[in-house]
């Protein structure tokens, strides 16, 4: 089982749409948990940060982590195709020093039609 | 304020080659990691340097080093090219003293590099 799953999509929805994009991890000891953006030939730009559990609010944009079921979600509402990028997740846990770093998704690929 | 630069942006080598890539931190950084991008394994650390420091290393062969300089700015090298080695190689940046866990972390747009 890998650390962490993502379906890849490519996930296609029409514009002002809700969008859920999840992944799973299998390393109880995570305890940050990322979602970047990616444009096409760009480096990913990082959207959502959560410590912990629970949810995190920004704009038009949604993080929820819920640790019992290791399942970690990204909402947008009010899709726009300015949001058609790929969404990676990422999660790792600090083991004290300098030990313990970032586990990718391999990302969803989203295109939202006007 | 200036992003985080990498160059060369875009580069071809052949296998046996060896190749240097440049990372440039945003001003006041002082924090670096530097990243490997596949479609197949996807986005997978690499290393980290804070302060000339190699903090943390991933899991990649010997073949794969880096450094830091006084002014923050990094280099990754990699010797003996191999195909597998095409990628898109990303640096990102932060204040803290690590990369990892800042909620202020800018990656660079990446150097493109192809193996033939």
């Amino acid at each position: 089982q890998k650390e962490v799953e993502q379906d890849p999509g490519p996930l296609s929805v029409p514009e002002g749409a809700i969008v859920s994009l999840n992944c799973t991890y299998s390393n109880s000891a995570f305890q940050y948990f990322m979602w970047y953006r990616q444009y096409s030939r760009k480096g990913p730009e990082l959207l959502m940060y959560t410590y912990s559990s629970g949810n995190k609010e920004d704009g038009r944009f949604t993080a929820q982590v819920d640790k019992s079921s290791k399942y970690i979600s990204l909402f947008i509402r009010d899709s726009q195709p300015s949001d058609s990028a790929t969404y990676l997740c990422a999660m790792g846990a600090d083991y004290g020093g300098s030990q313990g770093n970032l586990i990718f998704g391999k990302g969803t690929k989203l295109s939202v039609k006007p | 304020k200036a992003g985080v630069t990498q160059t060369p942006r875009y580069l071809i080598k052949t296998r046996g080659q060896q190749v240097t890539l440049s990372c440039s931190p945003i001003s006041g950084h002082r924090s670096v990691s530097w990243y490997q991008q596949t479609p197949g394994q996807g986005l997978q650390f690499l290393f980290e340097y804070f302060s000339e420091t190699q903090r943390n290393k991933g899991n990649f062969p010997g073949r794969f080093s880096g450094r830091q300089f006084s002014n923050s700015r990094s280099e990754m090298n990699v010797s003996t090219l191999e195909l597998g080695d095409s990628a898109l190689y990303l640096c990102a940046s932060s204040l803290g003293d690590r990369v990892a866990w800042s909620e202020t972390q800018y990656f660079g747009p990446g150097t493109r590099l192809l193996v033939l």
